[in-house]
């Protein structure tokens, strides 16, 4: 069974751009959810998915946005990047909606801005 | 704010020997999880405890939960390199919530 797959791995933008990260959760499993992990603040929660519809949102400006599809795929986008947003970006999948069992998490997205 | 807060912060260890790390919560929870994880890659899930268990093992694993105390334990026995990691714990429900970690090192 294949794991939580994340592209890209890396990237590399500028100020003022945006980007979009993706992952495919483990088959089967419609729950997704992202979290920014950066060495000052740690693990932060930036919102979770079920069944395209957003269930829960962490404190992150509007500049975070995501999505998830039919097929329980998802989408965060970071527009306007600022330099502070340079983090390690992650993602979990899990069977259910209601936090009962435990997160399978993608390698992360490694964003650096310049 | 963050429901799961590990101490200590740091630990560093020699191999073979016995690393304990504590996490705290603040409010009830369904089950609390442990997870590792090595420097910049995903977290992996160790082990689930649910609230009506008070300790639980799995391998070298160790999980103990005190809901009265909302305090929860993990002990890593005869400890080994490999087990250099951040481990971070999570209560559900809240799965949003992980602490800062405890980052273990295990010495050779």
């Amino acid at each position: 069974k294949a794991g939580v797959t994340q592209t890209p791995r890396y990237l590399i933008k500028t100020r003022g751009q945006q980007v979009t990260l993706s992952c495919s959760p483990i088959s089967g499993h419609r729950s997704v959810s992202w979290y920014q992990q950066t060495p000052g603040q740690g693990l932060q929660f930036l919102f979770e998915y079920f069944s395209e519809t957003q269930r829960n949102k962490g404190n992150f400006p509007g500049r975070f946005s995501g999505r998830q599809f039919s097929n329980s795929r998802s989408e965060m986008n970071v527009s306007t990047l600022e330099l502070g947003d340079s983090a390690l970006y992650l993602c979990a999948s899990s069977l259910g909606e209601t936090n009962t069992g435990e997160l399978f998490f993608g390698e992360g997205s490694r964003l650096t801005v310049l | 704010s963050q429901q799961g807060e590990e101490d200590p912060q740091a630990l560093s260890i020699q191999e073979g020997e016995n690393a304990t790390m504590n996490c705290s919560y603040k409010t009830s929870i369904n089950n609390l999880q442990w997870y590792r994880q090595n420097s910049g890659r995903g977290l992996v899930h160790l082990i689930l405890i649910r609230s009506n268990e008070r300790e639980k093992h799995s391998g070298r694993l160790r999980v103990t939960l005190d809901t009265s105390k909302k305090s929860s334990s993990l002990l890593i026995t005869a400890s080994r390199a490999a087990d250099t990691a951040s481990y971070f714990c999570a209560t559900a429900p809240g799965k949003s919530t992980f602490g800062d970690g405890t980052t273990l090192t295990v010495k050779p």
